[in-house]
C-alpha cells in the first residue's frame, strides 16, 4: 500500500525544537518531490516546505525560513523536519504529501499532492 | 506570499451544481497551469480531486470539474451528493517555486 506515515509531534514550549518524520512505503520513494503542509486548529492549510528528488532543491516558506529545515535519508525511506525557534503560531496538524508529478505529452504536473499522511499535531504553549 | 481567495462558504441542494472561484495573481494561478483541488473531510487529511486546473485523478468522480480564465480558477461539481459536503481548497504552483493555498470553502449541501 502506498502511503506517508508522519511521526514526532507532541507539546513543546515557545522557543523550543521538534523534529519531524515522514515514512514512506510502498512506492520509490526518491523519485518523488515530498512536500510538508500544515493546517492550524480550525483554519486552512498552508504550505511549509518541499523537497525536489531531480535536482534536490528545498523551499520553504516566509514564515518558516530561517527555523525550520527540510532532511532526507532515502536509504530509510524518509524525510524530516527539524522545527526550531518555535513560536505559538506554529501549533498545527504537520502533514506530508507526495507530488506525484503527473507527466503527459512532454510536460509534467507541479504542486499537486496525491498522497497524505495522516498528520502529526504539533502544540506550541508554555 | 499571499492566500488564494476563496468564498467562505457554498451551499447547493441535492443534484445542483455549485461552482467554488479560486483569485491569485499572475504569479501564480494566472501564471501557470498548475491549480489543484482538494476535498477535507472533518479530522481527515486532505484528497485531490483536480490538478493541473482541469485533470482529475483516478477514481475521481467526473462529477468534479476544474476550470481557469486569468487570475481565476474554478471547480464545479455537479449533481451534488451528500458525501460531498467538505471543505474545499485551491492551490497553485508559483514563480518562486513554492505552493500557496486558497483560504477554503465550507460546502454545505442543504
Amino acid at each position: 500500500e502506498v502511503q506517508l506515515v508522519e511521526s514526532g509531534g507532541g507539546l513543546v514550549k515557545p522557543g523550543g525544537s521538534l523534529r519531524l518524520s515522514c515514512a514512506a512505503s510502498g512506492f520509490t520513494f526518491s523519485s518523488y518531490d515530498i512536500n510538508w503542509v500544515r493546517q492550524a486548529p480550525g483554519k486552512g492549510l498552508e504550505w511549509v516546505s518541499s523537497f525536489t528528488s531531480s535536482s534536490s532543491s528545498i523551499y520553504y516558506a516566509d514564515s518558516v525560513k530561517g527555523r525550520f529545515t527540510i532532511s532526507i535519508d532515502n536509504a530509510k525511506n524518509s524525510l524530516y523536519l527539524q522545527m526550531n525557534s518555535l513560536r505559538a503560531e506554529d501549533t498545527a496538524v504537520y502533514y506530508c504529501a507526495r507530488d506525484p508529478s503527473y507527466c503527459s505529452g512532454g510536460s509534467c504536473s507541479l504542486g499537486a499532492f496525491d498522497i497524505w499522511g495522516q498528520g502529526t499535531m504539533v502544540t506550541v504553549s508554555s | 506570499q499571499s492566500a488564494l481567495t476563496q468564498p467562505a462558504s457554498v451551499s447547493g441542494s441535492p443534484g445542483q451544481s455549485i461552482t467554488i472561484s479560486c483569485t491569485g495573481t499572475s504569479s501564480d494561478v494566472g501564471g501557470y497551469n498548475y491549480v489543484s483541488w482538494y476535498q477535507q473531510h472533518p479530522g481527515k487529511a486532505p484528497k485531490l480531486m483536480v490538478y493541473d486546473v482541469s485533470n482529475r485523478p483516478s477514481g475521481v468522480s467526473n462529477r468534479f470539474s476544474g476550470s481557469k480564465s486569468g487570475n481565476t480558477a474554478s471547480l464545479t461539481i455537479s449533481g451534488l451528493q451528500a458525501e460531498d459536503e467538505a471543505d474545499y481548497y485551491c492551490s497553485s504552483y508559483t514563480s518562486s517555486s513554492t505552493v500557496v493555498f486558497g483560504g477554503g470553502t465550507k460546502l454545505t449541501v442543504l
